[in-house]
């Protein structure tokens, strides 16, 4: 059980284009879900934690025009990164968690590679 | 600025061989303590939540300490088995949030 899937796995885009990854939680009610940045050689870094029905939080440093994120319901949440630049070129990674009993853990997506040309 | 820290930054062991490493975390603030283990390609498996000082937790092979006073948490691995190979990461979560602040991990290989 808790399974998340993150899709696609790996997006290549060109520069000025917008790119949607969505993150579900397959077998269990996400009621938060967050959304990471890793960059190469660092830890993963919070972008945004959300929670179903209501508008994300971001982390300090992270443009909430350039990273929109929806969490419309309690096993879906996209993050739709706007008119890329090579330097959003990243790995992503959700993860969701409920409050319906199921402790404290966070389950994750298996990420997504984007790169901007 | 909140700092986890883990060690060491990669290991190689041979298959049979113990092995621990350790992860470092701010003493003040503590909610819990997770360990993940991170296979390429695949998603992040949590391991452990730690939440009491004092707290070890067992799952099979692979056991956790957890000191919150002194702000470190044990990772052991008993014989190690190739399948174990993979990048271990623990995080903190900051009590006045409950986000995640993570290490950089420790990536292990076992060579058969």
């Amino acid at each position: 059980g808790a399974v998340v899937s993150q899709h696609p796995s790996r997006v290549i885009c060109k520069s000025g284009t917008s790119v949607k990854i969505e993150c579900r939680s397959l077998d269990f009610q996400a009621t938060t879900m967050f959304w990471y940045r890793q960059f190469p050689k660092k830890s993963l870094m919070l972008m945004a934690t959300s929670n179903e029905g209501s508008k994300a939080t971001y982390e300090q440093g992270v443009e909430k025009d350039k990273f929109l994120i929806n969490h419309a319901s309690l096993t879906l949440s996209t993050l739709t990164v706007t008119s890329a630049h090579p330097e959003d070129s990243s790995f992503y990674i959700c993860s969701a968690r409920s409050s319906y009993g199921m402790g404290y853990e966070q389950y994750f997506g298996p990420g997504t590679r984007l790169t901007v040309t | 600025i909140l700092n986890v820290e883990q060690s060491p930054q990669s290991l190689h062991v041979q298959e049979g061989d113990s092995t621990n490493f350790t992860c470092s975390f701010p003493s003040s603030n503590f909610y819990a303590l997770h360990w993940y283990r991170w296979e390429t390609a695949k998603s992040p498996e949590a391991l452990f939540v730690m939440t009491l000082n004092g707290d070890e937790k067992k799952k099979g092979r692979i056991s956790a300490t957890l000191n919150t006073k002194e702000g470190y948490s044990y990772l052991y691995i008993k014989g190690s088995q190739p399948e174990d190979s993979a990048t271990y990461l623990c995080a903190f979560e900051d009590g006045n949030n409950r986000k995640l602040i993570w290490g950089l991990g420790t990536s292990l290989a076992v060579n058969p």
